[in-house]
C-alpha cells in the first residue's frame, strides 16, 4: 500500500494560516470521508487533531481544521504558534481495508 | 483518562519471534477497535492491523500479513501482537492504539511505546 503524499515540510510565520495537503487516489481519501490527521512531538506519541475530514476532538484546538476535495485532503492551521512547530501526519481508510499514512509534515515557525 | 500500557518489546535476531502485549484502562475496552501502528527510526508511521471490539473482524497491512497475528482479551482488557519472522526492516517503535468514537477509523489515545530492535 503506498502511502500518502505530504509535502516534506511547510513553514509560516506567527499569527500566518498555512496548509499541508495530504494527496491520495480513489482508492483511499476519494474513496470515504475517513480521513485523519494528527500532530507529533518529539519524544511523544502521535496526537489527534481532526477525523472524518473535518471534525475536531474536543481537546484539539479550534485554530485546526480539515478539508476534502477529490483525492486530496487538507490540514489548516490557522493564527500559527510557535507550540504549532511540530510534524504532521494524515491518515485514510482505503477500499482494501486497511489504514494508509502520509509520510509526514515538518511545520516550522519561523 | 484512557491508559495504554505496551510490553514485550526487546531486541530479537533476523527470523525471531516476540509478543507484544498492551493494557488498556479508563474505558470500556471490548466497545473499541484496536490497532497496532509503528515508527521507524526515521519517523515514518505505518499502520500495521486493527481487531473489532468482539475480535470476529481482523485486518492487516500487506507488510506484516502472514506474519503478525492481533488478538484481544476482553477479560484481561489486553491487546496483543505476536510477531515472527521478524526481519532487521521490522525494527521500530510499536504503539497499541485505541479507535474513536465516530463514522470511520482513527487513532484516538495512544500508548507509550515499545521498541523493538532486529537485529543479529
Amino acid at each position: 500500500q503506498s502511502a500518502l503524499t505530504q509535502p516534506a515540510s511547510v513553514s509560516g510565520s506567527p499569527g500566518q494560516s498555512i496548509t499541508i495537503s495530504c494527496t491520495g487516489t480513489s482508492g483511499d481519501i476519494g474513496a470515504y470521508d475517513y480521513v485523519s490527521w494528527y500532530q507529533q512531538v518529539p519524544g511523544k506519541a502521535p496526537n489527534l487533531l481532526i477525523y472524518d475530514v473535518s471534525n475536531r476532538p474536543s481537546r484539539a484546538s479550534i485554530r485546526f481544521s480539515g478539508s476534502k476535495s477529490g483525492n486530496t485532503a487538507s490540514l489548516m492551521i490557522s493564527e500559527l504558534q510557535p507550540e504549532d512547530e511540530a510534524h504532521y501526519y494524515c491518515t485514510a481508510y482505503t477500499r482494501r481495508r486497511t489504514l494508509v499514512f502520509g509520510g509526514g509534515t515538518k511545520v516550522t515557525v519561523l | 483518562e484512557v491508559q495504554l500500557v505496551e510490553s514485550g518489546g526487546g531486541v530479537v535476531q533476523p527470523g525471531g519471534s516476540l509478543r507484544l502485549s498492551c493494557g488498556g484502562s479508563g474505558f470500556t475496552f471490548a466497545a473499541y477497535v484496536m490497532h497496532w501502528v509503528r515508527q521507524f527510526p526515521g519517523r515514518g508511521l505505518e499502520w500495521l492491523s486493527l481487531i473489532s471490539g468482539d475480535g470476529d473482524d481482523i485486518y492487516y497491512a500487506d507488510s506484516v500479513k502472514g506474519r503478525f497475528t492481533i488478538s484481544r482479551d476482553n477479560i484481561r482488557n489486553s491487546l496483543y501482537l505476536h510477531m515472527s519472522e521478524l526481519r532487521v526492516e521490522d525494527t521500530a517503535f510499536y504503539y497499541c492504539v485505541k479507535d474513536g468514537a465516530g463514522l470511520g477509523f482513527h487513532f484516538d489515545s495512544w500508548g507509550q511505546g515499545a521498541l523493538v530492535t532486529v537485529s543479529s
